[in-house]
């Protein structure tokens, strides 16, 4: 059990250009999901915390504008990366936390995000 | 002074040694301990939680939470190279939607 997918895994995509990664629950209700950043060989690095049905609480520096996340339901997070640019090139993994088991928190495999 | 200390490595060891990793912290009101489990690109697993004081074994892991000194630690029994990985502590103060604080993690090497 607690299983959390993400999609799609690797993502290449132009200067400008948006792009959209899910992260899903599969075997629970996520009342609370996090949105981390990781760069190589660095730890994690977290960017918002999303309640499901309200909005995103984002960490200090990090652009709400930029980086869209939508948690429109309890098994279903989503983070647009908006008019990407190379600096934005990283790995994106989220994690989720039923409503039930304490400070428990389950991760994502991530996606890879690389900006031409 | 970093809420999470946690020293990066990298830690080298032969197959079969047993293995201390370990953290410290600074905030006394935390009270819940994890660690994680982070093979190269990849999602960090969950591989034990424990709340409080006290030690938690599952197989070949042994978690130890001593809040007094605030130091936390986990030690691997007869590692494997399959071990190899990036091994992360976190913790918080309250349950509920409070963010865990990560340490940088230290990547371990388990040599055949």
């Amino acid at each position: 059990g607690a299983v959390v997918s993400q999609h799609p895994s690797r993502v290449i995509c132009k200067s400008g250009t948006s792009v959209k990664i899910e992260c899903r629950s599969l075997d629970f209700q996520a009342t609370t999901m996090f949105w981390y950043r990781q760069f190589p060989k660095k730890s994690l690095m977290l960017m918002a915390t999303s309640n499901e049905g309200s909005k995103a609480t984002y960490e200090q520096g990090v652009e709400k504008d930029k980086f869209l996340i939508n948690h429109a339901s309890l098994t279903l997070s989503t983070l647009t990366v908006t008019s990407a640019h190379p600096e934005d090139s990283s790995f994106y993994i989220c994690s989720a936390r039923e409503g039930g088991r304490l400070n428990e928190q389950f991760f994502g495999p991530g996606t890879r995000l690389t900006v031409l | 002074q970093k809420e999470v200390e946690q020293d990066p490595g990298p830690l080298s060891v032969p197959e079969g040694a047993i293995v201390s990793l370990n953290c410290t912290y600074s905030n006394s009101a935390f009270q819940y301990f994890m660690w994680y489990r982070q093979y190269s690109r990849k999602g960090p697993e969950l591989l034990m939680y424990t709340y409080s004081s006290g030690n938690k074994e599952d197989g070949r892991f042994t978690a130890q939470v001593d809040k007094s000194s605030k130091y936390i630690s986990l030690f691997i029994r007869d590692s494997q190279p399959s071990d190899s990985a990036t091994y992360l502590c976190a913790m918080s103060a309250r349950s509920g939607n409070t963010p865990l604080v990560f340490g940088k993690g230290t990547r371990l090497s388990v040599i055949a």
